[in-house]
């Protein structure tokens, strides 16, 4: 069975600080991997994702990810946080066996909070 | 385009009732997927549509129970009510392929009194 892993609850930096949130996975197959985030009182919204290719994808607000496939990790990361990054951040996978249609497993969310 | 509409946006009911979300996915899209959130619990997953059929389902009891429309337009339907079905529902949609990415409305959260 397919899992995500984000093993921090809460994440507190300090605002022009670099930030990571950490995401490791487990799948068969080859991975699809994603970063959503929620602000209060909203849906999700998409950030990233990796599909194939290189392994550091670059996505909205300045966000990027590292895919890493030793390490069945996918953290997120940012050179310089604003307060506006405070959020709820979701990490997900589908597995991306052929033939098939897995579904999409999301991790239980890292909360970011970005001190001024 | 418009984004993904899910309606009610609130509801309240009590135990043993019975209840039905609706979701209208983007224009396009023509897989929805259906989500409960809790606190501590994260998104869990109930199940996922494609061109009207069931292509996944979640580890949730029989009472939850969903179906996809001709035009993508999808209903879940929760019966007898518990108040651990207190939740904010996610309802999502996505071109087709599995790669592509999932569009997320803004849920309707069900209070169960």
């Amino acid at each position: 069975a397919q899992s995500v892993a984000q093993p921090e609850d809460q994440v507190n930096v300090a605002e022009g600080n670099p930030l990571t949130v950490k995401c490791t996975y487990s799948v068969s197959g080859n991975p699809y991997l994603f970063w959503y985030v929620q602000y209060p009182n909203r849906g999700l919204q998409f950030l990233l994702k990796y599909i194939t290719g290189d392994n550091l994808v670059k996505g909205s607000y300045g966000f990027e990810a590292e895919f890493n496939k030793s390490q069945t990790s996918f953290h997120l990361k940012k050179p310089s946080a604003l307060v506006s990054d405070s959020a709820l951040y979701f990490c997900a996978v589908r597995g991306g066996n052929s033939g098939g249609y897995q579904k999409v497993t999301f991790g239980i969310g890292t909360k970011l909070q970005v001190i001024p | 385009k418009a984004g993904v509409t899910q309606t009610p946006r609130y509801l309240i009911k009590t135990r043993g009732q019975q209840v039905t979300l609706s979701c209208s996915p983007i224009s396009g899209h023509r897989s929805v997927s259906w989500y409960q959130q809790t606190p501590g619990q994260g998104l869990q997953f109930l199940f996922e549509y494609f061109s009207e059929t069931q292509r996944n389902k979640g580890n949730f009891p029989g009472r939850f129970s969903g179906r996809q429309f001709s035009n993508s337009r999808s209903e879940m339907n929760v019966s007898t009510l518990e108040l651990g079905d207190s939740a904010l529902y996610l309802c999502a949609s996505s071109p087709q392929a599995p790669q592509e990415t999932q569009y997320f409305g803004p849920g309707t959260r069900l209070l169960v009194l």
